[in-house]
C-alpha cells in the first residue's frame, strides 16, 4: 500500500541553526500538507500546498517556515533559524484531492528537537 | 476560533466491551469529520470519515454525527488491546484544506 516518507526520522540542531525536513508523499496525490505536534500536546495545521504553490497557512506558519517541492516527488518544510519552541514531531500529509472532504495521509513523522 | 474539543481520558474499558469516544466542534462550517488513531510516538492513523449525519460501520467501527448538536462520535465494539492508543477527532470545513485536530481521548483496554 503505498504510504507517505518522511527523513529523517529524529533531527537534534542547535538553536538558531538552519533544517530542512523531507517528505515524499503518496505519488498520485495532489495535495501536501504539514503539521506538527508538541510533545502532549494537540496536531496543528502548519501549511498546505497545490500546484506548487502554498494553498493555506496558520499563524504558526511565520517568516521562518518555507515549504518547497523542488522536484516531482521531494516535499520540504524549512525552518530558517529555529528556537527552542520548534522542537516538536513534525508530520507529512498528502492527499489525492484538497478542497475539504479529502482524507489525508500521514507520514511517520520527524521528530526535532532544537537545543 | 475553530475548536474541536474531546474528554482527555484516559478511558480505561474492558476487553471484549464496548468503547464509545466522543468529540464537540464549535464551527458549524465543518463538513467532514475524521477519527484518528495514534499510539505513543506514532503518527496518526485514519480509523473513519463521516460526511452525513447519522451511523457510519466499518467493521468494528461505527461513527456517529449529529450536526445539529454538533457532535461526533466512534464506538469500537468487541475491544481489544491492540484499540489502546489516543483517538483524534478531527474537523474540516468544506473548501477548505486544512484538518482542526482535538487534543485526543487516551483509550485503555484492560485486558
Amino acid at each position: 500500500e503505498p504510504e507517505v516518507t518522511q527523513t529523517p526520522s529524529h533531527q537534534v540542531t542547535q538553536m538558531g541553526q538552519e533544517v530542512i525536513l523531507r517528505c515524499v508523499p503518496i505519488s498520485n496525490h495532489l495535495y501536501f500538507y504539514w503539521y506538527r505536534q508538541i510533545l502532549g500536546q494537540k496536531v496543528e495545521f502548519l501549511v498546505s500546498f497545490y500546484n506548487n504553490e502554498i494553498s493555506e497557512k496558520s499563524e504558526i506558519f511565520d517568516d521562518q517556515f518555507s515549504v518547497e517541492r523542488p522536484d516531482g516527488s521531494n516535499f520540504t518544510l524549512k525552518i530558517r533559524s529555529t528556537k527552542l519552541e520548534d522542537s516538536a514531531m513534525y508530520f507529512c500529509a498528502s492527499s489525492e484531492q484538497g478542497g475539504g472532504g479529502e482524507t489525508q495521509y500521514f507520514g511517520p513523522g520527524t521528530r526535532l528537537l532544537v537545543l | 476560533q475553530k475548536e474541536v474539543e474531546q474528554n482527555s481520558g484516559p478511558l480505561s474499558v474492558p476487553e471484549g466491551a464496548i468503547a464509545s469516544l466522543n468529540c464537540t466542534y464549535s464551527d458549524r462550517g465543518s463538513q467532514s469529520f475524521f477519527w484518528y488513531r495514534q499510539y505513543s510516538g506514532k503518527s496518526p492513523e485514519l480509523i473513519m470519515f463521516i460526511y452525513s449525519n447519522g451511523d457510519k460501520e466499518d467493521g468494528r467501527f461505527t461513527a456517529q454525527l449529529n450536526k445539529a448538536s454538533q457532535y461526533v462520535s466512534l464506538l469500537i465494539r468487541d475491544s481489544q488491546p491492540s484499540d489502546s492508543a489516543t483517538y483524534l477527532c478531527a474537523a474540516e470545513m468544506n473548501r477548505d484544506d486544512k484538518i482542526i485536530f482535538g487534543k485526543g481521548t487516551r483509550l485503555h483496554i484492560l485486558p
